[in-house]
């Protein structure tokens, strides 16, 4: 089992351009969020969703744009990449009730 | 808003000594969930020990444990017998009951080990 696969780990962008991480899970797990991680920040929830079809804001969502066509699959989007997107973007997956977090290895990004 | 405020930005233990590490947290919840993750120099993202607020007994895992003070808002965790794989960046999160798995996470803690 592959777990939580985020694609690609690491990306440079120039600012305005567009890219979308990927993030893949093979849990069933019908939780998917997305995190941002920045020096002395800690992690902050960018959007997360609660099952297929269903999305929701977090606590950092401008800039960002996610869909959920299916249980797998949960991609964010950066339709015009700004420098303070620079950051280390992680993917995480929820088994219901639990609350623990299953977390992918994480996607470097640097937008210059 | 709940809040998670890890008040040591770094930590150092020896080798085979006891460290503790601090969270405090700000909720008006009475039923909650907190945890300990670990995250190495690869970056991946560990869940060390979660602790579920209804129960009174503190979670223990291996050489983890916490101390968790329900009155206080307090959780530190509290790691026995160090080991150099022990270091890392530790975050303490917190989780409201029912509907999502929307995690808050403290700034971290970064944890050296000394030979």
């Amino acid at each position: 089992n592959a777990g939580v696969t985020q694609t690609p780990k690491f990306q440079v962008l120039k600012t305005g351009q567009s890219m979308t991480l990927q993030c893949a899970q093979d849990m069933n797990h019908e939780y998917m969020s997305w995190y941002r991680q920045d020096p002395g920040m800690g992690l902050r929830l960018i959007h997360y969703s609660v099952g297929a079809g269903i999305t929701d804001q977090g606590e950092v969502p401008n800039g960002y744009n996610v869909s959920r066509s299916t249980t797998e699959d949960f991609p964010l989007r950066l339709l015009s990449a700004a420098p303070s997107q620079t950051s280390v973007y992680f993917c995480a997956v929820g088994r219901g009730g639990t609350g623990e977090l299953f977390f992918g290895e994480g996607s470097r990004l640097t937008v210059l | 808003a709940q809040t998670v405020t890890q008040s040591q930005p770094e930590m150092s233990v020896q080798e085979a000594e006891t460290v503790t590490l601090s969270c405090t947290y700000d909720t008006s919840e009475s039923d909650y969930y907190l945890f300990w993750y670990k995250q190495p120099p690869s970056r991946q993202m560990i869940l060390v020990i979660r602790q579920e607020a209804y129960k009174q007994q503190n979670a223990t895992e291996n050489r983890f444990s916490v101390n968790f003070q329900k009155a206080a808002k307090s959780f530190s965790l509290k790691i026995s017998d160090s080991q150099l794989g022990d270091a890392a960046m530790y975050f303490c999160a917190y989780r409201r009951p029912g509907g999502s798995e929307k995690l808050v996470f403290g700034k971290g803690t970064k944890l050296t080990v000394n030979p």
